[in-house]
């Protein structure tokens, strides 16, 4: 069975601090993996995804980057948070072989920028 | 790009009581269709995928109907209950392009014992 990963569970940082955000995916190979951000009270808006290592295709950039340095593994970073940033990032994957896919979300990584 | 409108952004209905959701669209392509369940604080859980040829799509304690004429999906809860409190968010995705799921606004449901 396939199993999403995502960490740390909360972060509560300073604005202009650097941020990285991670997320792995057990039980299978070459997934496509989606980073997306919820506003508090707010809906879900899809920032990055990826279909490959060492691809990856921003949405919306919110000045924020993501990398896939493995297949496994998707990272959300920034150098310089704002206060803007704060909110709920959900990391998900999919099969990775059609499209119209199912996504499963992970549980989450919440932030608070002050 | 498609613009989807959900419907209501709260509500409250009593335990054994019905509540229906709404999510309009208006891109007349083909689409699957997908309803999230979110509890407070946590992720997302996925209630239903439904394609654009399925009108009524049953599930446990819910169905899903999608109105094609009117371009309207729809969740109805039949008898609710207080677990089924939660944030209820629609999902739309275009056949044939990059599986970018795009959300509606959400539906926080309160249920009353």
């Amino acid at each position: 069975a396939q199993t999403i990963h995502q960490w740390p569970v909360a972060e509560i940082k300073a604005v202009g601090s650097p941020l990285s955000l991670g997320c792995t995916i057990k039980g299978k190979s070459s997934p496509n993996l989606y980073w997306y951000w919820q506003a508090t009270g707010g809906t879900l808006q899809q920032l990055f995804y990826s279909i490959t290592v060492g691809q990856v295709e921003s949405v919306v950039q919110l000045n924020l980057s993501a990398s896939r340095p493995k297949d496994d593994q998707f990272i959300l970073s920034t150098e310089k948070l704002l206060l803007s940033h704060s909110g709920f990032y959900l990391c998900a994957w999919s099969l990775g072989t059609s499209s119209a896919e199912t996504l499963y979300f992970g549980s989450g990584t919440r932030l608070t920028v002050l | 790009g498609e613009q989807v409108e959900q419907r209501p952004p709260h509500l409250s209905v009593r335990e054994g009581d019905s509540a229906v959701i709404t999510c309009t669209y208006t891109d007349p392509n083909s689409y699957y269709f997908f309803w999230y369940k979110q509890e407070p604080g946590a992720s997302l859980q996925l209630l239903m995928k439904v394609f654009s040829s399925t009108e009524i799509n049953e599930g446990q304690g819910f169905t899903v109907l999608l109105n094609k004429k009117d371009k309207r999906l729809s969740l109805n809860l039949t008898a609710a209950h207080p677990g089924d409190s939660a944030a209820y968010f629609c999902g739309f995705m275009a056949t044939g392009g990059n599986n970018k799921l795009t959300f509606g606004q959400g539906t926080v449901l309160s249920v009353i014992p």
